[in-house]
């Protein structure tokens, strides 16, 4: 089974409305790492965020991690017409060397 | 640098054919993953090497599927023979060390589709 669930499947905002969007793990993990995909494309890195963090910020985006509760969010403020794709949560399994992703939220952002 | 590089962007063809999708990795990254995308299964890791040798294979679907990495810049998987259901959007990524610690880079990805 996935070891990343997402929660919603789908997101549908207004520009400049925030999104948010959650994601459940099963094992111990020493990150969890939040990837965007674009329509017909690969996926892209957004940020990591470690095991011994809470919050971590970058630009736009706000990710947090609660290992007790082993969820974490990824928050989008502000958003715009071209922040809408498809977004992965992604963990190392077990603190291997395997990344295992979610089924992601796809977000549409109407300008 | 030009990133991950995979070929064919796209192939059809018929099911019982043998079908080679390619990827070219990041030049001096150790590792290298395959996944697969479909929409019933998501992602799903498939295989990842670490210099050059297969460490995980147990999400490989079945002996149908086969993977190579014959020296660190280039990989292939291999379908022998490919049916319907293994239609889905194949992505190669390599990470500049083990994944638990850095970012995959991504492949634009083979898009296969299996008639």
């Amino acid at each position: 089974s996935q070891q990343g669930e997402e929660d919603p499947q789908a997101l549908s905002i207004q520009e400049g409305e925030n999104a948010t969007m959650n994601c459940s793990y099963k094992t111990s993990i020493n990150n969890l790492q939040w990837y965007r995909q674009n329509s017909g494309r690969g996926l892209v890195h957004l940020i990591l965020i470690r095991s011994n963090e809470r919050e971590k910020h970058s630009g736009r985006l706000r990710v947090t991690l609660d290992t007790s509760k082993k969820s974490s969010s990824l928050l989008i403020t502000a958003s715009r017409a071209a922040d809408t794709a498809s977004y992965f949560c992604a963990t190392d399994y077990n603190q291997g060397g395997k990344l295992i992703f979610g089924q992601g939220t796809e977000l549409s952002v109407k300008p | 640098d030009a990133g991950v590089i995979q070929s064919p962007r796209h192939e059809v063809t018929e099911m019982g054919q043998e079908v080679t999708l390619r990827c070219k990795p990041i030049s001096g990254h150790d590792y290298l993953f395959w996944y697969r995308q479909t929409m019933m299964r998501g992602l799903e890791l498939l295989i990842y090497f670490n210099n050059n040798v297969p460490i995980d294979d147990s999400g490989m679907p079945e002996d149908r599927f086969s993977a190579k990495m014959p020296n660190a810049s280039f990989s292939t998987l291999k379908i022998q023979p490919s049916e319907p259901r293994d239609s889905a959007v194949y992505f190669c990524a390599s990470p500049k060390v083990a994944a638990n610690t850095g970012e995959l880079f991504f492949g634009e990805g083979s898009r296969l589709t299996v008639l």
